[in-house]
């Protein structure tokens, strides 16, 4: 079965750094893109970052492009989220995804609460 | 960005009706166009790619439709288990987009 798990939320101050990880199985990661979504309390869904295969080309949210890098490391089947600069804004749940093509999110993990608050 | 707008926020059905949501795009999407259900304290789940291609396991209940901009989710005979909240997201150009959902409740 495919599983996607992910750790490292937890309560940061504004201007903070987090790094949220996803651990899958269940599939071959290297052959997959992989993304991070987010949901902040109570909204929508906000697609924030994507990294395919190789590793050589990702996408960024206008959101997080320069704050968040996204990176994958395809020997340990982890997907990284490294996020700087914090801001109250960022306050969401963080799920990360498997991307079989053109931005399409066919598995989720359970996600993980990232709280930006003083 | 292209924004993507749905119709209704809230929906009321009971179960047995069918219901139809719409999502309209701000520039053309082709079928670049997909529908997740999410439920409450879980994560989305895909139900339809490419406007109207379902995904393996969704019931056949579930459909799409539409090209273009405008787009629509219809679920026939409503099922308990079908009361949740369903986004539209276009996966044609970056930054990829989510409708703001629409909640179907009893």
């Amino acid at each position: 079965d495919v599983q996607l798990v992910e750790s490292g939320g937890g309560l940061v101050s504004p201007g903070g750094s987090l790094r949220l990880s996803c651990a899958v199985s269940g599939f071959t990661f290297k052959d997959y893109g992989m993304s991070w979504i987010r949901q902040a309390p109570g909204k929508g869904l906000e697609w924030v970052a994507v990294i395919f295969g190789g590793g050589d080309e990702m996408h960024y949210a206008d959101s997080v492009r320069g704050r968040f890098t996204i990176s994958r490391d395809d020997f340990k089947d982890t997907l990284s989220l490294e996020m700087t600069s914090l801001t109250t804004a960022d306050t969401a749940v963080y799920y990360c995804a498997k991307t079989p093509g053109r931005g399409l999110f066919d598995y989720w993990g359970q996600g993980t609460l990232v709280a930006v608050s003083s | 960005d292209i924004q993507m707008t749905q119709s209704p926020s809230t929906l009321s059905a009971s179960v047995g009706d069918r219901i139809t949501i719409t999502c309209r795009a701000s520039q053309s999407v082709s079928t670049w166009l997909a529908w997740y259900q999410q439920k409450p304290g879980k994560a989305p789940k895909l139900l339809i790619y490419r406007s109207s291609s379902l995904e393996s396991g969704v019931p056949s209940r579930f459909s799409g439709s539409g090209t273009g901009t405008d787009f629509t989710l219809t679920v026939t005979r409503l099922q308990p288990e079908d009361f949740a909240t369903y986004y539209c997201q276009q996966y044609e150009t970056y930054p990829w987009t989510f409708g703001q959902g629409t909640t179907v409740e009893v």
